[in-house]
């Protein structure tokens, strides 16, 4: 597949915790992005992070990539209740015109 | 407008009838995706625009899908004679350009029952 996949498939914490998600990815792209989304309907941006790029920081989200193993991490700190949402990675492949959405990790934050 | 826009935000249609799904992107953005998620799953790719053109329709899952955009702004996706596996929530996303640096918006989504 030439989807980013996810894993966990499912994710439960205390609030407080830190969540990690991973996305793993089989060809070269030129940059990976993070979405949220809430009750199965619209997805939010997230995050960017570039093929040259190997951590990105937005508040309290950070991105990691690897292009050596094709992977990236997802941390969120102090994660809260309001975190609770599907966590998708998209990746923009080198030479395609659209993202490829991976299967996406349920993230369940408990107060 | 201030995001994308769909509608219907739902739809129940009986399967043989057709459908047609309305995107109405942020004004500016050149670039318009549709995208399809049933219960529980990924993002299935379906067609890009880049304005009015979309250069490759292989992601359509059969000829009884079609798209079109008009003046560089709405997009209508339509499902002829709807089966059962048509139902799912389709996402129109837009963006400045293609291979932009600055993500995808998306709308509400469309929720497609066919019954």
């Amino acid at each position: 597949s030439q989807q980013g996949e996810e894993d966990p498939q499912a994710l439960s914490i205390q609030e407080g915790e830190n969540a990690t998600m991973n996305c793993s990815y089989k060809t070269s792209i030129n940059n990976l992005q993070w979405y949220r989304q809430n009750s199965g309907r619209g997805l939010v941006h997230l995050i960017l992070i570039r093929s040259n790029e190997r951590e990105k920081h937005s508040g309290r989200l950070r991105v990691t990539l690897d292009t050596s193993k094709k992977s990236s991490s997802l941390l969120i700190t102090a994660s809260r209740a309001a975190d609770t949402a599907s966590y998708f990675c998209a990746k923009g492949q080198t030479g395609a015109n659209n993202l490829f959405f991976g299967t996406g990790t349920r993230l369940t934050v408990i107060p | 407008g201030a995001g994308v826009s769909q509608s219907p935000s739902n739809k129940v249609t009986e399967k043989g009838k057709d459908v047609e799904l309305r995107c109405d992107p942020i004004s500016g953005h050149t670039a318009l995706y549709w995208y399809r998620q049933s219960l529980g799953q990924g993002l299935e790719f379906l067609i890009y625009f880049q304005g009015n053109s979309a250069p490759d329709k292989s992601g359509l899952p059969s000829d009884r899908f079609s798209a079109e955009r008009t003046g560089g702004s709405v997009s209508t996706l339509t499902i002829q004679r709807t089966q059962q596996e048509d139902s799912a929530v389709y996402l129109c996303a837009s963006s400045l350009a293609i291979l932009t640096s600055e993500g995808y918006t998306f709308g509400s989504g469309t929720r497609l029952t066919v019954v």
